[in-house]
C-alpha cells in the first residue's frame, strides 16, 4: 500500500536559517505529491504540489522537487521566519484512490 | 470564495451521547472527504463521497460512525453512541475532479468525549 515517511520533529531553527524537512514515499503507480501546513488551531492549507517526476513545486519561499529515483519530496526554504512555525505534512494522492495519504507531520519551531 | 465550512468548531459531550459534525464543501467541488486527526494515529481518512455518493468508507472505525451527504452542499458525520476514544479533531475537505487536484480543508471540529 501507499505510505509517506517524514522526519521526526520538532525541528527548531533560528530565524533566517535554512530549512529542510525530509519526506519519502512508497506508492504504486505515479502519485501526485503535496506539502500541507497546519497552523495552531487551524485546518491544513496547501503549501505546494508536484504532479510528475522532476516537477518543482514552490510557494512563499518554500520549494520541493519530485524525485522519482529516490522516491522523495523534501521541503526546503532558504531563510525561515518566526511566522513559519507550524506543523508540515507531506502527502501523496494515488491516481487510483482519491484520498490523501499523509505523513506523520513535522513540527517546525522558529526562534527569533 | 468561501472555503470549507465546518461546525461546530468545538464539541464537548459525555460518553454515550450522539454527536453530529457538519460540513459545507466549496461550491462546485464534487469530492468530499472526512478525516480524523489524533496524536497517536495522525491524519486518517474516514470516508469520501463523489457527487454525494459514498465511494470508500473503509476508514470508518465501526458501526457507531455514519456519514451522509444529502446534497452537494452539505454533509454530516455522526457518532452514536460516542466514546472517549473518539476524541480527536475531525476535518472535512473537498476537491474538484482530477487525479492531481489538491484537497481544501476546513478548520476542523475538536471533539472531546468525557
Amino acid at each position: 500500500g501507499n505510505s509517506v515517511t517524514q522526519m521526526e520533529g520538532p525541528v527548531t531553527l533560528s530565524e533566517e536559517a535554512f530549512l529542510t524537512i525530509n519526506c519519502t514515499y512508497t506508492a504504486t503507480g505515479y502519485p501526485s505529491l503535496f506539502w500541507y501546513v497546519q497552523y495552531p488551531g487551524e485546518g491544513l492549507q496547501l503549501l505546494l504540489k508536484a504532479t510528475k517526476a522532476d516537477d518543482k513545486g514552490s510557494n512563499k519561499g518554500f520549494e520541493a522537487t519530485y524525485r522519482k529515483e529516490t522516491t522523495s519530496f523534501h521541503l526546503e526554504k532558504g531563510s525561515v521566519q518566526v511566522s513559519d512555525s507550524a506543523v508540515y505534512f507531506c502527502a501523496l494522492l494515488d491516481t487510483g484512490r482519491r484520498a490523501l495519504t499523509f505523513g506523520s507531520g513535522t513540527r517546525l519551531q522558529v526562534q527569533p | 470564495d468561501a472555503g470549507v465550512i465546518q461546525s461546530p468548531r468545538h464539541e464537548v459531550t459525555e460518553m454515550g451521547q450522539e454527536v453530529t459534525l457538519r460540513c459545507k464543501p466549496i461550491s462546485g467541488h464534487d469530492y468530499l472527504f472526512w478525516y480524523r486527526q489524533t496524536m497517536m494515529r495522525g491524519l486518517e481518512l474516514l470516508i469520501y463521497f463523489n457527487n454525494n455518493v459514498p465511494i470508500d468508507d473503509s476508514g470508518m472505525p465501526e458501526d457507531r460512525f455514519s456519514a451522509k451527504m444529502p446534497n452537494a452542499s452539505f454533509s454530516t458525520l455522526k457518532i452514536q453512541p460516542s466514546e472517549p476514544r473518539d476524541s480527536a479533531v475531525y476535518f472535512c475537505a473537498s476537491s474538484i475532479p482530477g487525479s492531481n487536484q489538491p484537497q481544501h480543508f476546513g478548520d476542523g471540529t475538536r471533539l472531546s468525549i468525557l
